[in-house]
Protein backbone atom coordinates (compact mmCIF):
# COMPACT_ATOMS: atom_id res chain seq x y z
CA UNK A 1 0.00 0.00 0.00
CA UNK A 2 1.32 3.35 -0.69
CA UNK A 3 2.04 5.90 1.97
CA UNK A 4 -0.43 8.81 0.56
CA UNK A 5 -2.67 7.76 -2.18
CA UNK A 6 -4.85 10.12 -4.29
CA UNK A 7 -6.99 9.07 -7.13
CA UNK A 8 -5.60 10.80 -10.14
CA UNK A 9 -8.58 12.15 -12.11
CA UNK A 10 -9.15 14.20 -14.17
CA UNK A 11 -12.20 15.10 -12.13
CA UNK A 12 -13.99 16.94 -15.14
CA UNK A 13 -16.73 19.81 -13.46
CA UNK A 14 -18.51 22.39 -15.19
CA UNK A 15 -18.20 26.05 -13.81
CA UNK A 16 -20.21 26.39 -10.63
CA UNK A 17 -20.15 22.81 -9.63
CA UNK A 18 -18.60 21.15 -6.12
CA UNK A 19 -15.91 18.62 -6.05
CA UNK A 20 -14.48 16.73 -4.01
CA UNK A 21 -11.42 15.79 -3.39
CA UNK A 22 -9.87 12.30 -1.01
CA UNK A 23 -6.32 11.53 -0.44
CA UNK A 24 -5.76 8.25 1.94
CA UNK A 25 -2.32 7.39 4.22
CA UNK A 26 -0.88 4.81 5.68
CA UNK A 27 0.93 5.73 8.77
CA UNK A 28 -1.74 6.62 11.76
CA UNK A 29 1.32 8.46 13.27
CA UNK A 30 1.20 11.62 11.02
CA UNK A 31 1.03 14.58 12.57
CA UNK A 32 0.22 17.18 10.06
CA UNK A 33 -1.27 17.43 6.60
CA UNK A 34 -1.78 19.92 3.47
CA UNK A 35 -3.18 20.51 0.68
CA UNK A 36 -1.29 22.30 -2.49
CA UNK A 37 -1.92 23.03 -5.75
CA UNK A 38 0.76 22.63 -8.74
CA UNK A 39 -0.44 24.54 -12.31
CA UNK A 40 0.96 23.04 -15.08
CA UNK A 41 4.49 23.50 -15.30
CA UNK A 42 5.00 25.29 -11.90
CA UNK A 43 5.58 24.47 -8.65
CA UNK A 44 3.78 23.48 -6.07
CA UNK A 45 1.88 26.18 -3.89
CA UNK A 46 0.44 25.77 -0.37
CA UNK A 47 -3.22 25.89 -0.72
CA UNK A 48 -4.37 24.92 3.05
CA UNK A 49 -3.43 22.94 5.92
CA UNK A 50 -5.97 20.69 6.91
CA UNK A 51 -6.66 20.52 11.16
CA UNK A 52 -8.45 17.95 13.15
CA UNK A 53 -11.80 20.10 13.33
CA UNK A 54 -11.79 20.97 10.00
CA UNK A 55 -10.96 24.17 8.37
CA UNK A 56 -12.36 26.26 5.42
CA UNK A 57 -10.91 28.99 3.23
CA UNK A 58 -13.78 30.93 1.29
CA UNK A 59 -14.76 28.61 -1.39
CA UNK A 60 -12.43 25.70 -0.16
CA UNK A 61 -13.11 23.30 2.92
CA UNK A 62 -10.56 20.87 4.27
CA UNK A 63 -11.08 17.78 6.73
CA UNK A 64 -9.65 15.33 8.35
CA UNK A 65 -10.41 11.96 9.37
CA UNK A 66 -8.24 10.20 11.41
CA UNK A 67 -10.32 7.18 12.16
CA UNK A 68 -10.37 6.09 8.14
CA UNK A 69 -7.06 8.09 8.17
CA UNK A 70 -8.17 10.25 4.67
CA UNK A 71 -8.38 13.91 4.19
CA UNK A 72 -10.68 15.88 2.18
CA UNK A 73 -10.39 18.88 -0.20
CA UNK A 74 -14.15 20.22 -1.13
CA UNK A 75 -13.96 23.20 -4.05
CA UNK A 76 -17.64 24.96 -3.77
CA UNK A 77 -18.88 27.26 -6.97
CA UNK A 78 -15.62 25.91 -8.92
CA UNK A 79 -13.96 28.51 -11.24
CA UNK A 80 -12.18 28.46 -14.28
CA UNK A 81 -8.93 29.37 -12.59
CA UNK A 82 -9.66 26.33 -10.39
CA UNK A 83 -8.14 23.86 -12.72
CA UNK A 84 -4.72 22.53 -11.66
CA UNK A 85 -3.54 19.28 -10.06
CA UNK A 86 -4.04 19.06 -6.17
CA UNK A 87 -1.73 17.23 -4.13
CA UNK A 88 -2.25 16.10 -0.56
CA UNK A 89 0.84 16.13 2.05
CA UNK A 90 1.19 13.86 4.87
CA UNK A 91 4.00 15.41 7.72
CA UNK A 92 5.36 14.37 10.71
CA UNK A 93 4.83 10.55 11.59
CA UNK A 94 7.29 9.85 14.24
CA UNK A 95 8.67 13.04 14.71
CA UNK A 96 9.79 12.79 10.84
CA UNK A 97 11.22 15.77 8.51
CA UNK A 98 10.42 14.17 5.78
CA UNK A 99 6.97 15.35 3.93
CA UNK A 100 4.92 12.55 1.90
CA UNK A 101 3.38 13.78 -1.49
CA UNK A 102 0.94 12.24 -2.99
CA UNK A 103 0.64 11.93 -6.69
CA UNK A 104 -2.20 14.55 -6.66
CA UNK A 105 -5.33 14.71 -8.58
CA UNK A 106 -5.75 16.93 -11.98
CA UNK A 107 -8.99 19.14 -11.73
CA UNK A 108 -10.42 20.75 -15.35
CA UNK A 109 -13.80 23.44 -14.59
CA UNK A 110 -15.02 24.04 -18.16
CA UNK A 111 -17.23 26.57 -19.23
CA UNK B 1 8.30 37.80 5.22
CA UNK B 2 10.51 34.81 3.64
CA UNK B 3 11.31 34.36 0.12
CA UNK B 4 13.09 31.26 -1.65
CA UNK B 5 15.10 31.85 -4.89
CA UNK B 6 16.49 28.88 -7.48
CA UNK B 7 18.02 29.27 -10.55
CA UNK B 8 18.24 28.91 -13.25
CA UNK B 9 14.72 28.30 -14.20
CA UNK B 10 15.70 26.47 -17.84
CA UNK B 11 18.78 24.89 -18.00
CA UNK B 12 19.51 22.58 -21.15
CA UNK B 13 22.89 20.46 -20.94
CA UNK B 14 24.76 17.65 -22.86
CA UNK B 15 24.59 14.36 -21.31
CA UNK B 16 28.50 13.78 -19.46
CA UNK B 17 28.55 17.26 -18.78
CA UNK B 18 28.30 18.95 -14.72
CA UNK B 19 25.36 20.48 -12.99
CA UNK B 20 24.81 22.68 -10.21
CA UNK B 21 21.79 24.47 -8.84
CA UNK B 22 21.83 26.99 -6.33
CA UNK B 23 18.70 27.37 -4.00
CA UNK B 24 19.11 30.14 -1.34
CA UNK B 25 16.18 31.38 1.26
CA UNK B 26 15.74 34.76 2.96
CA UNK B 27 14.05 36.08 5.77
CA UNK B 28 14.44 32.97 8.09
CA UNK B 29 17.20 31.32 9.85
CA UNK B 30 18.32 27.44 10.65
CA UNK B 31 15.44 26.12 7.87
CA UNK B 32 14.90 22.45 6.97
CA UNK B 33 15.94 22.15 3.09
CA UNK B 34 14.95 20.16 0.45
CA UNK B 35 15.69 18.86 -3.48
CA UNK B 36 12.80 17.58 -5.29
CA UNK B 37 13.07 16.27 -8.80
CA UNK B 38 9.85 15.67 -10.80
CA UNK B 39 9.52 14.21 -14.02
CA UNK B 40 6.89 14.96 -16.57
CA UNK B 41 3.56 13.94 -15.51
CA UNK B 42 4.94 12.12 -12.51
CA UNK B 43 5.01 13.07 -8.87
CA UNK B 44 7.73 14.89 -6.52
CA UNK B 45 10.14 12.64 -5.78
CA UNK B 46 12.82 13.48 -2.60
CA UNK B 47 16.00 13.92 -3.28
CA UNK B 48 17.86 15.15 -0.85
CA UNK B 49 17.23 17.42 2.92
CA UNK B 50 19.27 19.10 5.34
CA UNK B 51 17.97 20.07 8.82
CA UNK B 52 21.49 22.42 9.63
CA UNK B 53 24.93 23.00 7.58
CA UNK B 54 26.37 20.75 6.76
CA UNK B 55 23.95 17.85 7.21
CA UNK B 56 22.55 15.86 4.24
CA UNK B 57 20.16 13.11 4.31
CA UNK B 58 19.82 11.41 0.61
CA UNK B 59 16.50 9.48 -0.17
CA UNK B 60 17.47 7.49 -3.26
CA UNK B 61 20.58 6.49 -5.06
CA UNK B 62 22.00 8.02 -7.87
CA UNK B 63 24.37 10.15 -9.39
CA UNK B 64 23.83 13.35 -7.62
CA UNK B 65 25.07 15.05 -4.61
CA UNK B 66 23.74 17.99 -2.54
CA UNK B 67 25.74 20.56 -0.24
CA UNK B 68 24.74 22.93 2.27
CA UNK B 69 27.99 24.83 2.64
CA UNK B 70 26.04 28.18 4.68
CA UNK B 71 22.53 28.21 6.97
CA UNK B 72 19.95 29.49 4.01
CA UNK B 73 21.90 27.81 0.64
CA UNK B 74 21.11 24.48 -0.87
CA UNK B 75 23.39 23.26 -4.10
CA UNK B 76 22.77 20.14 -5.97
CA UNK B 77 25.57 19.23 -8.25
CA UNK B 78 26.57 16.39 -10.64
CA UNK B 79 30.17 15.53 -11.72
CA UNK B 80 28.33 13.80 -15.15
CA UNK B 81 24.81 14.12 -15.84
CA UNK B 82 22.40 11.32 -17.46
CA UNK B 83 20.28 11.44 -19.60
CA UNK B 84 17.45 10.08 -16.87
CA UNK B 85 18.34 13.02 -15.29
CA UNK B 86 15.78 15.41 -17.03
CA UNK B 87 13.24 16.87 -15.21
CA UNK B 88 11.86 19.69 -13.06
CA UNK B 89 13.90 20.38 -10.26
CA UNK B 90 12.60 21.63 -7.31
CA UNK B 91 14.52 23.06 -4.22
CA UNK B 92 11.97 23.70 -0.81
CA UNK B 93 12.23 25.06 3.05
CA UNK B 94 10.04 24.84 5.61
CA UNK B 95 10.34 25.88 9.54
CA UNK B 96 12.27 23.54 12.05
CA UNK B 97 9.56 22.81 13.79
CA UNK B 98 9.79 18.31 13.67
CA UNK B 99 7.70 18.27 10.77
CA UNK B 100 4.75 19.57 11.39
CA UNK B 101 5.17 22.81 9.32
CA UNK B 102 4.35 23.16 5.58
CA UNK B 103 7.17 23.79 2.91
CA UNK B 104 7.62 26.75 0.64
CA UNK B 105 8.97 25.98 -2.82
CA UNK B 106 11.11 27.59 -5.35
CA UNK B 107 10.27 28.32 -8.66
CA UNK B 108 12.36 25.48 -9.79
CA UNK B 109 14.36 24.72 -12.38
CA UNK B 110 13.86 23.06 -15.71
CA UNK B 111 16.35 20.51 -16.79
CA UNK B 112 16.85 19.15 -20.17
CA UNK B 113 19.39 16.47 -20.71
CA UNK B 114 20.35 16.49 -24.69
Amino acid sequence: RKEVEQDPGPFNVPEGATVAFNCTYSNSASQSFFWYRQDCRKEPKLLMSVYSSGNEDGRFTAQLNRASQYISLLIRDSKLSDSATYLCVVNGAGGSYIPTFGRGTSLIVHP
Amino acid sequence: SQTIHQWPATLVQPVGSPLSLECTVEGTSNPNLYWYRQAAGRGLQLLFYSVGIGQISSEVPQNLSASRPQDRQFILSSKKLLLSDSGFYLCAWSQASGGNQPQHFGDGTRLSIL
